[in-house]
């Protein structure tokens, strides 16, 4: 149990579907992340939430959608998505790096294992 | 450009000990982190390297060298638990991290 729940572990999803996953931290972190994960692949950062406001986008496609509404929770909406987009998804969350705290460290959920047919 | 390179995968023997080395060439460095990630599971923070030298926190060990872009992270003892993938992760100038792709390191019995 590392404080980050991700539902649903896994999806299955045609390509004309919409779908939204969910991400929620229970360590009071003020930062929120969204990964993406592919076999043999460096994970990639796709968003990034700091104090509830986005503050990077790695020029991830449109059919990602994003949504924070709070410190705790985290959503990707998905639409429209393609085979390609096929991975595991993975949330984690942060304190911001400050002087004082340096290290910052992640913990991750344990990632939402989506298909698309 | 940024980049993190580790071996794919290793294998190695129960009670033995295993070094994962980890190269890196970012913009800027702001510390070094190793994670674990079991099959299935979420990766797990090892250990964090900003200043040259080595951490040691009980069976495993992380070493930094600045100058040189290289770490390693060396795991005593192995025990089939320890059966993962290991994350090498670099935060640069601007506070991004920057990921390897990981090592697979089986154990033996």
């Amino acid at each position: 149990e590392t404080g980050v729940t991700q539902t649903p572990r896994h999806l299955v999803m045609g390509m004309t579907n919409k779908k939204s996953l969910k991400c929620e931290q229970h360590l009071g972190h003020n930062a929120m992340y969204w990964y993406k994960q592919s076999a043999k692949k460096p994970l990639e950062l796709m968003f990034v939430y700091s104090l509830e406001e986005r503050v990077e986008n790695n020029s991830v496609p449109s059919r990602f959608s994003p949504e924070c509404p709070n410190s705790s929770h985290l959503f990707l909406h998905l639409h429209t998505l393609q085979p390609e987009d096929s991975a595991l998804y993975l949330c984690a969350s942060s304190q911001v790096v400050v002087a004082a705290d340096p290290t910052g460290e992640l913990f991750f959920g344990e990632g939402s294992r989506l298909t698309v047919l | 450009g940024q980049n993190i390179d580790q071996p794919t995968e290793m294998t190695a023997t129960e009670g033995a000990i295993v070094q994962i080395n980890c190269t890196y060439q970012t913009s800027g460095f702001n510390g070094l982190f190793w994670y674990q990630q079991h099959a299935g599971e979420a990766p797990t923070f090892l250990s964090y390297n900003v200043l040259d030298g080595l951490e040691e926190k009980g069976r495993f060990s992380s070493f930094l060298s600045r100058s040189k872009g290289y770490s390693y992270l060396l795991l005593k003892e192995l025990q089939m638990k320890d059966s993962a993938s290991y994350l090498c992760a670099v935060r640069d100038s601007n506070y991004q991290l920057i990921w390897g792709a990981g090592t697979k390191l089986i154990i033996k019995p």
